[in-house]
């Protein structure tokens, strides 16, 4: 069956070291997103890739880091830069089309 | 992209229909009408869209008025598995720019279904 994995589902990391999210996803999908989301609060976009070598900045992006080197990978670096670390983070992906998005099941980030 | 106004919460009783409201009286012509929910701690799901007509899924219904500012999301017969937080967008995909295109989130509407 064609769809998004995120993994790990839950991620805990010491304050200062760096961790990466995995996202991957085999529906062929051009553009994959990532978001952030904290208790009772909605999706904020980090950074989103239309297409394999690129990606842009969302509204928060600061403390994040991307890499769009294949079509079906786009993992999520969070730095020691990140002020607050801890929160639920979803990837999506989606055709350049008025299609809408599928999410993963998201990975929940704690740092101590 | 279309910025979209909806309810906080809303109450529901078990078995009945579920009308879901949406403002979005900035929209453009080339911008759908998305609805998506999520369930706690879980990615957020697909369930419709639409850019002009009405339209009709195994999930729900989507009305959206005659000019486009506002639409309903209709779940027919709701149950206790349909509690969650509804997600109304207003965006267009296919034609963005490095501004746009994407599926902003707002608060959504929380829906509570009660037995």
């Amino acid at each position: 069956d064609g769809g998004i994995t995120q993994s790990p589902k839950y991620l805990f990391r010491k304050e200062g070291q760096n961790v990466t999210l995995s996202c991957e996803q085999n529906l062929n999908h051009d553009a994959m997103y990532w978001y952030r989301q904290d208790p009772g609060q909605g999706l904020r976009l980090i950074y989103y890739s239309q297409i394999v070598n690129d990606f842009q900045k969302g509204d928060i992006a600061e403390g994040y880091s991307v890499s769009r080197e294949k079509k079906e990978s786009f993992p999520l670096t969070v730095t020691s830069a990140q002020k607050n670390p801890t929160a639920f983070y979803l990837c999506a992906s989606s055709m350049r089309a008025n299609y809408g998005y599928t999410f993963g099941s998201g990975t929940r980030l704690t740092v101590v | 992209d279309a910025k979209t106004t909806q309810p906080p919460s809303m109450d529901c009783a078990e078995g009945r229909a579920a009308n879901l409201p949406c403002n979005h009286s900035t929209i453009s012509g080339n911008e759908y009408v998305y609805w998506y929910r999520q369930i706690h701690s879980q990615g957020p799901q697909y369930i419709i869209h639409g850019l002009k007509n009405n339209e009709t899924n195994e999930m729900a219904s989507l009305i959206i008025t005659e000019d486009r500012k506002s639409s309903t999301l209709i779940l027919p017969h709701a149950t206790l598995r349909d509690t969650a937080v509804y997600y109304c967008i207003a965006a267009d995909l296919a034609h963005g720019s490095s501004n746009t295109g994407k599926l902003i989130f707002g608060q959504g509407t929380t829906l509570q279904v009660k037995p």
